[in-house]
């Protein structure tokens, strides 16, 4: 049974640029949420997507987007990145009866 | 004042040692407390999860809550070099619309063979 998977696993990019970075969560689940983890740091909540919906959304700017797709697999769009954006962005899924948020292992992303 | 605080270490320990982590919270309200751990380059794992106060025993793991003292513990017996790795402690933050995980900045912990 996969579990939740995150793709790329790196990436590079200019400040300016932007970037998008895929999740699919464990199978099962149909909740998502998305992490900033900076180094040294806990994760911060970014936001949370269910039936295509952003349910809530924690304190981060607009450049930070995101979609559901019918599938349950997410995507999440930071755009005019920044340095401070460099971080490992994690994905977690969950589902009915939660039981615990199920982390992927995250897509570190370096801006230069 | 941080929701949650946690001692960032580093803590070292020899095998075989019993390790402490530690966490302190803000909000009284919160009544579900989580345990993840993280190897280097991976995501967090959930370890443990406890409701409200109390203890809650898994193997060589045991967490412990004392909402009184707003103060949650993680405890590791016997502890193996495969343990080394940074701890975090989570807060469910839930309730309405809201459902998400506040976490302390984790404690890199390294046991030595």
């Amino acid at each position: 049974d996969a579990g939740v998977t995150q793709s790329p696993t790196h990436l590079i990019k200019t400040r300016g640029q932007q970037v998008t970075l895929r999740c699919s969560p464990k199978s099962g689940h149909d909740t998502v949420s998305w992490y900033q983890q900076a180094l040294g740091q806990g994760p911060q909540f970014i936001f949370q997507y269910y039936e295509e919906e952003e349910r809530q959304r924690g304190n981060f700017p607009d450049r930070f987007s995101g979609h559901q797709f019918p599938n349950y697999s997410s995507e999440l769009n930071v755009n005019a990145l920044l340095l401070g954006d460099s971080a490992l962005y994690l994905c977690a899924s969950s589902g009915r009866g939660w039981n615990g948020y199920t982390f992927g292992s995250g897509t570190r992303l370096t801006v230069v | 004042q941080k929701e949650v605080e946690q001692d960032p270490g580093p803590l070292s320990v020899p095998e075989g040692a019993i390790v402490s982590l530690n966490c302190t919270y803000s909000n009284s309200a919160f009544q579900y407390f989580m345990w993840y751990r993280q190897y280097s380059r991976k995501g967090p794992e959930l370890l443990m999860y406890t409701y409200s106060s109390g203890n809650k025993e898994d193997g060589r793991f045991t967490a412990q809550v004392d909402k009184s003292s707003k103060y949650i513990s993680l405890f590791i017996r016997d502890s193996q070099p495969s343990d080394s790795a940074t701890y975090l402690c989570a807060i469910l933050d839930y309730g309405g619309a809201t459902n998400k995980l506040i976490f302390g900045t984790g404690t890199l912990l390294a046991v030595q063979p």
